[in-house]
């Protein structure tokens, strides 16, 4: 089975730089995602790893360790508009499983 | 013009009622998917199908079912609705039934409430 933890909630102030964790166990592995979901509205592609390391995308950044079952995403230079939830998501066997996902709040 | 739509945006019904939720992606892809938002905010997968051929089918009550008439749209069909069926439902699709570095693309999912 898969199993897959998120702190629920995080503060940040824009400008600054806030990192979410993830961590989880799983039986199969083919990649880890991380989606951004506004209230009320869809979950949005934010980012994929599949290898160990560190994936840059402008602002956002995602690191996986798959020998420990950790990732985070970093994300720089925080606006407003990134408030939201934030989620985590193994893909194994043609499915995601998708954590239960961080809610960012950033202040001005 | 919207990549992935579903339809209605909201859904309020009574118990016992059947309903559908249609969902039609323009994006070219092959495979589509039915999720489930529960209040903790679980997104759940329950039903995928890749050119019209139903690939996966989670551990869901047979009062759910599936449609694709063609490989541009995934139907839901809900009999019998019961109040934990509330939630909100979204559509998602892919290239292919192997995702990349694409992810999904969401519809901007149906909110069911029953009472």
């Amino acid at each position: 089975g898969q199993n897959i933890d998120q702190p629920t909630e995080m503060t940040a102030t824009e400008g600054a730089i806030v990192q979410i964790n993830c961590t989880y166990q799983t039986s199969g592995f083919n990649g880890l995602f991380w989606y951004q979901q506004h209230a009320g509205e869809a979950p949005t592609f934010l980012s994929y790893n599949v290898l160990d390391g560190l994936e840059e995308k402008g602002r956002f950044s995602s690191f996986l360790s798959r020998s420990k079952g950790y990732s985070y995403l970093l994300l720089k230079e925080l606006q407003m508009k990134d408030s939201a939830s934030y989620l985590c998501a193994i893909y194994n066997f043609n499915k995601f499983y998708f954590g239960s996902g961080t809610k960012l709040n950033v202040k001005p | 013009d919207t990549a992935v739509s579903q339809t209605p945006k909201y859904l309020v019904t009574q118990m016992g009622n059947d309903k559908s939720i249609k969902c039609e992606q323009n994006l070219g892809h092959d495979t589509m998917y039915w999720y489930k938002q529960d209040s903790k905010k679980f997104l759940k997968i329950m039903f995928s199908y890749n050119n019209k051929e139903l690939i996966i089918n989670e551990t869901v009550p047979n009062r759910f079912s599936p449609k694709s008439p063609d490989k541009a749209h995934l139907n839901l069909h809900i009999n019998s609705l019961e109040l934990g069926d509330s939630a909100v439902y979204f559509c998602a699709s892919s290239r292919t039934r192997d995702v990349n570095n694409y992810g999904y693309t969401f519809g901007s999912g149906t909110r069911l409430t029953v009472v």
